[in-house]
């Protein structure tokens, strides 16, 4: 059945390095997010996309954090530089909105995470 | 802005017993009102929605009940298992919309 997909799915790396998520949406969905989530803050949505363009990245560190979508198939999430403050979960979670006609769901489908550890 | 606020946890319940989870949202709009439950280790994934006043969502025992004039999108289910232990979040999400505001979770712990 259609999922999300994450990798990787675990990542454990130092202070100072650049990081790379990556995400493969449900084919056809035209929306994907971007959340972290930590015990102390809870799900935070970093940013989102829609028909690949950016819709708002207000929730993401800019000086740091970049979220592109180089096809409908990928969505990437990096940290340059990586901090310790960045360990948390990422997810990514895709959805159809209603676009051109066609039909659409307010579910969202979320990936699995990618569980970073930044020592 | 928008915004839903649910009872913070841990909830801690014996098997069998009744679960109320309670979760408000701020009125501005017509937002569609959902349950996520989150198993260890994975995803968020959708348990149970309302897109409008009355509507009542339900799945897998559970129910929730869109209420207009308390602001309300309560979680319940009659009796609990041990494989309910998880985390609830309760999100809107405004109609014509596309992000969706969660909450902050509910841990739920089921002791056999």
């Amino acid at each position: 059945d259609a999922r999300v997909t994450q990798t990787p799915r675990h990542k454990v790396t130092e202070m100072g390095q650049e990081v790379t998520m990556r995400c493969q949406p449900i084919l056809g969905h035209n929306t994907v997010f971007w959340y972290r989530q930590t015990m102390m803050q809870g799900l935070e949505l970093l940013a989102y996309f829609r028909n690949r363009a950016p819709l708002d990245d207000s929730g993401m560190p800019k000086d740091r954090f970049s979220a592109e979508m180089p096809d409908a198939t990928l969505a990437t999430l990096k940290i340059q530089p990586s901090e310790p403050r960045d360990s948390a979960v990422y997810f990514c979670a895709s959805g159809q909105s209603r676009d051109r006609g066609r039909s659409g769901t307010d579910e969202q489908f979320f990936g699995p995470g990618t569980r970073l550890t930044v020592l | 802005g928008d915004s839903v606020t649910q009872m913070e946890g841990p909830v801690t319940l014996s098997e069998e017993a009744f679960l109320t989870i309670n979760c408000t949202y701020t009125a501005t709009g017509y937002p569609s009102l959902f349950w996520y439950v989150q198993y260890p280790g994975e995803g968020l994934q959708l348990l149970l929605k309302a897109t409008k006043a009355d509507d009542k969502g339900s799945n897998k025992g559970f129910e929730a009940t869109y209420r207009k004039e308390t602001t309300s999108f309560h979680l319940e289910k009659g009796s609990v298992q041990v494989s309910d232990s998880a985390v609830y979040f309760c999100a809107r999400r405004n109609t014509g919309g596309f992000k969706t505001i969660f909450g902050a979770g509910t841990r739920l712990f089921v002791k056999a």
